[in-house]
């Protein structure tokens, strides 16, 4: 099985400025990741697949990068409406989550 | 409008059973895999199983492999997932998830999920 680590498991930033969350993969996932966010009460959405690829209606301000085992999750100027829990999840051999990262209000 | 709705939670008691059902809507529901993922109160996401356009491959996760049956009825458009010997791990929110594409055997991204549906497995 593929374990999918994210770090920090809490991040605290101020609204405006740069967020930065990583994802590792205990063996390389080659660029089959992708990443959601999930408000309390709400299902996840998907922000990002093929590591770097945003998916329909998600703004600029989000962005991935990385391949193999070590991935990242950049929110270049925070909203209030992006303050919830992410998640990086693998395809490569089946499918495993990470365990998330809250994104906090500073 | 794109919709995926469940239905079907509830309690069950120690190796009772229950079959959910995912009604979709506002897109072709024949030309998408489709996939149960399940969210314990409090924790992650775990992939639980998927099912192809037309049904004839199914995989799931090791840990229900032979108690959990995913299956669909493309005409009723209209996913399911019988669950069947019910442990309390198996207590989550169990949503139902649009693939977004297939690349290289995969399903690349969940993009479409339902609001899920609640099983609470306990005495």
């Amino acid at each position: 099985e593929i374990v999918m680590t994210q770090s920090p498991a809490t991040l605290s930033v101020s609204p405006g400025e740069r967020a930065t969350l990583s994802c590792r993969a205990t063996q390389s996932v080659s660029t089959n990741l992708a990443w959601y966010q999930q408000k309390p009460g709400q299902a996840p959405r998907l922000l990002i697949y093929g590591a770097s690829t945003r998916a329909t209606g998600i703004p600029a301000r989000f962005s991935g990068s990385g391949s193999g085992t070590e991935f990242t999750l950049t929110i270049s100027s925070l909203q209030s409406e992006d303050f919830a829990v992410y998640y990086c999840q693998q395809y490569d051999y089946w499918y495993t989550f990470g365990q998330g990262t809250k994104l906090e209000i500073k | 409008e794109v919709q995926l709705v469940e239905s079907g939670g509830g309690l069950v008691q120690p190796g009772g059973s229950l079959r959910l059902s995912c009604a979709a809507s506002g897109f072709t529901f024949s030309s998408y895999w489709m996939s149960w993922v399940r969210q314990a109160p409090g924790k992650g996401l775990e992939w639980v199983a998927n099912i192809k356009q037309d049904g004839s491959d199914k995989t799931y996760v090791d840990s229900v492999k032979g108690r959990f049956t995913i299956s669909r009825d493309n005409a009723k458009t209209s996913l399911f997932l019988q669950v069947n010997s019910l442990r309390a791990e198996d207590t989550a929110v169990y949503y139902c998830a649009r693939g977004r594409a297939l690349v290289r055997g995969a399903i690349d991204g969940f993009d479409i999920w339902g609001q899920g549906t609640m099983v609470t497995v306990s005495s």
